[in-house]
């Protein structure tokens, strides 16, 4: 499976953007990039994910690099309700029906 | 709408014991997962259901686990001779069809062996 690395953790200050880095040389043409969150105490949700091109939703913004060999999430004004870990996943969805969490980034808001 | 649920929150239970852990999808939804999540961890994928059927038991650790979803809805995971080890958060997610779609999370059930 293809793999992703994340920095552990991550601080940002409230009401700044954020930008949460993933890495994932080994990228196959057909791996979505996804991004889940996990507030304390609750399931994972779902954020965004790309394939090649940029996206934004209500949430966030997803960058994706021309190589595809990386992307960042960017969230525009950080809340402290953003406090989360954040996991970047690459799912071939034709062939792969689970998802491969890795540890995530832990982000902290501070007020 | 109602999202995914699971009961019980929390479950203590001794070694060697039974359990089974309950997972009610979203209602419409056709895939259901289940994952483990230790303790700083990310959640670990344990198997996939596309209706009734398991469409992907590859990520069950051992033959003491083992799930059903006998009318393609509600869905039980049971843990046969519990270990200490198996103490994690067990999620279940679900999803309105294949793969593709995104996952919707319930809030978990906290397993302890002691």
């Amino acid at each position: 499976d293809a793999k992703t690395t994340q920095p552990n953790s991550m601080e940002s200050n409230e009401e700044e953007p954020v930008h949460l880095p993933c890495n994932h040389s080994t990228i196959s043409g057909t791996d979505y990039i996804h991004w889940y969150r996990q507030l304390p105490s609750q399931g994972p949700e779902y954020v965004i994910h790309g394939l090649t091109s940029n996206v934004n939703n209500r949430m966030a913004s997803l960058a994706i690099a021309e190589d595809r060999k990386s992307s960042t999430l960017i969230l525009h004004r950080a809340t402290l309700r953003d406090a989360a870990v954040y996991y970047c996943i690459l799912r071939d969805v034709p062939n792969n029906n689970d998802m491969r969490f890795g540890a995530g980034t832990r982000l902290t808001v501070k007020p | 709408g109602a999202g995914v649920s699971q009961t019980p929150s929390n479950k203590v239970t001794e070694k060697g014991k039974y359990v089974e852990l309950r997972c009610d999808p979203i209602s419409g939804h056709t895939a259901l997962y289940w994952y483990r999540q230790s303790l700083g961890q990310g959640p670990e994928f344990l198997i996939y259901f596309q209706g009734t059927g398991a469409a992907d038991d590859s990520g069950l650790p051992n033959d003491r686990f083992f799930a059903v979803r006998p009318e393609g809805s509600v869905s039980t995971l049971k843990i046969q001779r519990t270990e200490r080890g198996d103490s994690a958060v067990y999620l279940c997610a679900s999803s309105l069809g294949g793969s593709q779609e995104t996952q919707y999370f319930g809030p978990g059930t906290r397993l302890l062996v002691l």
